[in-house]
């Protein structure tokens, strides 16, 4: 069965960085992409980008544009969500979830595998 | 940007009462080359995962209990639960997937007992 499991619990001081793994199984990983969305505490759910695991093309999200970087490692079917100089505000839960392959390809737009989340907290 | 906007915003009914989520879309979410409209709807209980309950507007998920179904097309669709149990207590989220890989959700929609 698919299953994407994400990686733990991260605490951070701010300016520091944080690193979430995305482990994924159950199917072909580069027959899709990884999207991540995050969800701060009380707060609805805020997309942050894209990775293909089929050609690398990748989306961010203008917010975040210079402070994240999403890679794969095809060799382990692992999604990386790497996020620079955090603040408190980035404090929240962070899902994957397998979505589209490539631009335009209408059939693997829906997300209908998440990760359980990691809760990554920025606190001095 | 393309806008989801959920009502109500919370929502408490009796148990075996039908329960109707509502998700407005500021463009429709149809398109023509394959008759569909790009939109789902998840369920989150607290410290869980997202779990997808509908997509293409209307598919239900495997496993997903037949109280819940979606109707809509274009800019405007519900979430029904025909008969409330204890265990559909969680918060509803629409989300549309006709800009992918850029997504956007609604806000959510919390559901309680009465």
């Amino acid at each position: 069965q698919v299953q994407l499991v994400q990686s733990g619990a991260e605490v951070k001081k701010p300016g520091a960085s944080v690193r979430v793994s995305c482990k994924t199984s159950g199917y072909t990983f580069n027959n899709y992409g990884i999207i991540w969305v995050r969800q701060a505490p009380g707060q609805g759910l805020e997309w942050l980008g894209w990775i293909s695991a089929y050609n690398g093309n990748r989306d961010y999200a203008q917010s975040l544009q210079g402070r994240l970087t999403m890679t794969t490692d095809t060799s382990t079917s692992t999604a990386y969500m790497d996020l620079r100089s955090l603040r408190s505000d980035d404090t929240a839960i962070y899902y994957c979830a397998r979505g589209i392959k490539r631009l335009g390809d209408l059939s693997s737009a829906l997300n209908d595998f998440w990760g359980q989340g990691t809760l990554v907290t920025v606190s001095s | 940007d393309l806008v989801l906007t959920q009502s109500p915003d919370s929502l408490a009914v009796s148990l075996g009462e039908r329960a109707t989520i509502n998700c407005k879309s500021s463009l429709s979410l149809f398109y023509n080359s394959n008759n569909k409209s790009f939109l789902a709807w998840y369920q989150q209980k607290p410290r869980q995962p997202l779990k997808l309950l509908i997509y293409w507007a209307s598919i239900r998920e495997s496993g997903v209990p037949d109280r819940f179904s979606g109707s809509g097309s274009g800019t405007d669709f519900t979430l029904t639960i025909s008969s409330l149990q204890a265990e559909d207590v969680a918060v509803y989220f629409c989300q549309q997937y006709y800009s992918a890989p850029s997504i956007t959700f609604g806000q959510g929609t919390r559901l309680e007992i009465k």
